[in-house]
């Protein structure tokens, strides 16, 4: 089955700009979707389709995908963007859908 | 605007079933593709089951093949999952989802429900 791996952590100070990996066996031939999810809320996309930033997802929020490693990107990142982050992508091969195991983004 | 509705959620016995149903307004229902994923406590999201506009597709993670059956009721706007011979690890809260088109998986899971939660114990 495919995987996805994504690290548990990523911390950054405020203002700089995080970046959070999701790797996979050529991941750049699939599209990928990004979620965030806060502590007690249910889980909201970000990005949609490698790079499609959802209505209501700021600019600094973009992504990225190529070879086997795709990328959300945080730009000038902010105290609320404390969250879980989940890669997801359809694995075409079992018909199933796929998620990282999320990364915890800590802004110190 | 687009709404999401979980209900269901209860304390099962192993070996129990349940059937969680969804409400879902202010859309196409039809439309789209719709997807069940749970996560269980202090876990990561887990793709559960997955069902297209028509209800003609459905789409089942291992772990719940066989146990779990997805279906809809399009003229209810109801997304439904009967849930059998449930075990400890099925615990967790199951959300409904939208996606962003109807597809076999490659659409976004674009909507949340607030999710409905699921114990079961012995």
């Amino acid at each position: 089955s495919y995987v996805l791996t994504q690290p548990p952590s990523v911390s950054v100070a405020p203002g700089t700009t995080a970046r959070i990996p999701c790797g996979g066996d050529n991941i750049g031939s699939k599209g990928v979707h990004w979620y965030q999810q806060k502590p007690g809320q249910a889980p909201v996309v970000v990005i949609s389709h490698d790079s499609g930033r959802s209505s209501g997802i700021p600019e600094r929020f973009s992504g990225s995908n190529s070879g086997n490693t795709a990328t959300l990107t945080i730009s000038r990142v902010e105290a609320g963007d404390e969250a879980d982050y989940y890669c997801q992508v359809w694995d075409y091969t079992t018909a199933h859908r796929v998620f990282g195991g999320g990364t915890k983004l800590t802004v110190l | 605007e687009v709404q999401l509705l979980e209900s269901g959620g209860d304390l099962v016995q192993p070996g129990g079933s349940l059937r969680l149903s969804c409400a879902a307004s202010g859309f196409n229902f039809n439309n789209y593709a719709m997807t069940w994923v749970r996560q269980a406590p202090g876990k990561g999201l887990e793709w559960v089951s997955s069902i297209r506009g028509s209800g003609l597709d459905t789409y089942y993670a291992d772990s719940v093949k066989g146990r779990f059956t997805i279906s809809r009721d399009n003229s209810k706007n109801t997304l439904y999952l009967q849930m059998n011979s449930l075990r400890g690890e099925d615990t967790a809260t199951y959300y409904c989802v939208k996606g962003d088109h109807d597809s076999n998986g490659i659409d976004a899971l674009e909507m949340w429900g607030p999710g409905t939660r699921i114990l079961v114990y012995s």
